[in-house]
């Protein structure tokens, strides 16, 4: 069975103090994985999308990389506007519907 | 454009009561979804819809129905309803299933409450 874990499940930092969010993943084949920002009473909203080991992507403080078993969300000198909760989502490409499977999540306190 | 709309934005139930959940969008996708998010539990797929015509059950369908009514329209209906359905409700839709194409773009989400 496909299985996707984030981890921490929170994580509190000050204003500037790097960190990392990961997802590790078991799936056969992977098609893609997805990162995706909520913040409370809104909906997921999408970031980016890493298809093979070595893949990085950057969106202003947020670096996604990816290797075969896990992705990481590198987060630079966050700004309390970082605070959200991050989603983590896997599609399989082999004997699936390519649905795609989400973790958890990290909520992300960023303190000023 | 408006993206993926959801209404209601909140409805309380009492128990056996029917509702439907009604998502639309407007971004020509084919593919459209109904996840519920529960704390501690992330979110769980209903069911989903990869073209107009078609719905697939998800991880959690007992208790709901889909009709894909258009290209546009997706809705959830809760033929009978039970305190176990209190949820948060997303619709979501892609344009296609597979690598990039299956980039989920999100409603604003219902919040539902069974008493």
């Amino acid at each position: 069975e496909d299985q996707v874990t984030q981890s921490p499940e929170a994580l509190r930092l000050q204003e500037g103090e790097s960190s990392s969010l990961n997802c590790s993943y078991t799936v056969s084949g992977l098609r893609g994985l997805f990162w995706y920002r909520q913040d409370p009473g809104k909906g997921p909203e999408f970031l980016f999308t890493l298809y093979s080991a070595g893949e990085e992507k950057e969106k202003e403080r947020l670096k996604a990389t990816l290797t075969k078993k896990e992705s990481f969300l590198h987060i630079t000198a966050p700004k309390p506007e970082d605070s959200a909760t991050y989603l983590c989502a896997v599609q399989a490409g082999t004997g699936g519907s390519y649905i795609p499977t989400f973790g958890r999540g990290t909520s992300l306190i960023v303190h000023p | 454009n408006a993206g993926v709309t959801q209404t209601p934005k909140f409805q309380v139930l009492k128990t056996g009561q029917s509702m439907t959940l009604q998502c639309a969008q407007d971004m020509n996708h084919n593919s459209m979804y109904w996840y519920r998010q529960d704390p501690g539990m992330g979110l769980r797929l209903i069911y989903y819809s990869a073209s107009e015509g078609t719905t697939d059950k998800g991880e959690v369908p007992n208790g709901y129905n889909v009709s894909r009514l258009n290209k546009r329209e997706f809705s959830l209906r809760l033929e009978s309803a039970a305190p176990s359905q209190t949820s948060v409700y997303f619709c979501a839709s892609s344009e296609g299933l597979a690598g990039e194409r299956g980039t989920q773009y999100f409603g604003p989400g219902t919040r539902l409450t069974v008493l």
